[in-house]
């Protein structure tokens, strides 16, 4: 069974600030997505950035970009510029190919920024 | 706002009680995916439902039953209810991009007393 592992439970960076959560995962696919949620105090799921696994360029989204390393099965977010809205809790989601695939997703890292 | 609505928002009930939760997914989504968040165990896939009919079951107790209906919309139901049940609810509808991202509403929230 795919796991997805994110072994730091809070991080904590100073606003302007860069930070980069970690993220690893277990599959003996070749091909799947991966996926950067964020959960913030509103309890709300929302999703930061997706990655492709066949696509070797890192996905960007604004101040939000991945290192995705395939071969080491590492997929970490990084943060540029860190703004205090982006204190949450963020999860990493792996997701086989396939129309009926469920997102497993990592226990979760919670982030704070500091004034 | 993703999209997708799910009510109640809150909901307090007493143990051994049953309780539905419902879930509208966007607009021309098809898939529906139940979760639960708990403190101890995280993010869990409840199961999935595509069109109308079960595609996936994850960690779904016996106590708790789903379906969708014509309208697209579905309901998870909770029986005889534990403390152990209580948790955040998610429902989701999955996104038409090759990825398949998920959207999430903005939950249920339950508690058993």
């Amino acid at each position: 069974a795919q796991t997805v592992t994110q072994s730091q439970p809070e991080m904590s960076v100073q606003e302007a600030e860069t930070v980069t959560l970690s993220c690893t995962y277990d599959t003996s696919e070749s091909d799947y997505y991966l996926f950067w949620y964020k959960q913030p105090p509103s309890r709300q799921m929302i999703l930061v950035i997706r990655q492709e696994a066949y696509k070797q360029q890192n996905a960007t989204e604004n101040r939000f970009s991945v290192n995705f390393q395939k071969a080491a099965k590492s997929f970490s977010l990084k943060i540029s510029d860190s703004q205090l809205g982006d204190a949450a809790m963020y999860f990493c989601a792996y997701r086989e190919i396939g129309a009926n695939s469920k997102l497993t997703f990592g226990k979760g890292i919670t982030l704070s920024v500091r004034p | 706002d993703s999209g997708v609505t799910q009510t109640p928002k809150h909901l307090i009930t007493a143990t051994g009680q049953r309780v539905t939760l419902r879930c509208s997914p966007r607009s021309g989504d098809l898939s529906v995916y139940w979760y639960q968040q708990s403190l101890d165990q995280g993010l869990q896939f409840l199961i999935q439902y595509y069109n109308g009919e079960e595609r996936a079951k994850g960690n779904i107790l016996e106590r708790f039953s789903a379906q969708q209906f014509p309208d697209l919309h579905s309901e998870l139901n909770l029986s005889s209810l534990e403390l152990g049940d209580s948790a955040l609810y998610f429902c989701a509808s999955k996104g038409r991009t090759t990825a398949g991202e998920l959207f999430f509403g903005e939950g249920s929230r339950l508690t058993v007393l």
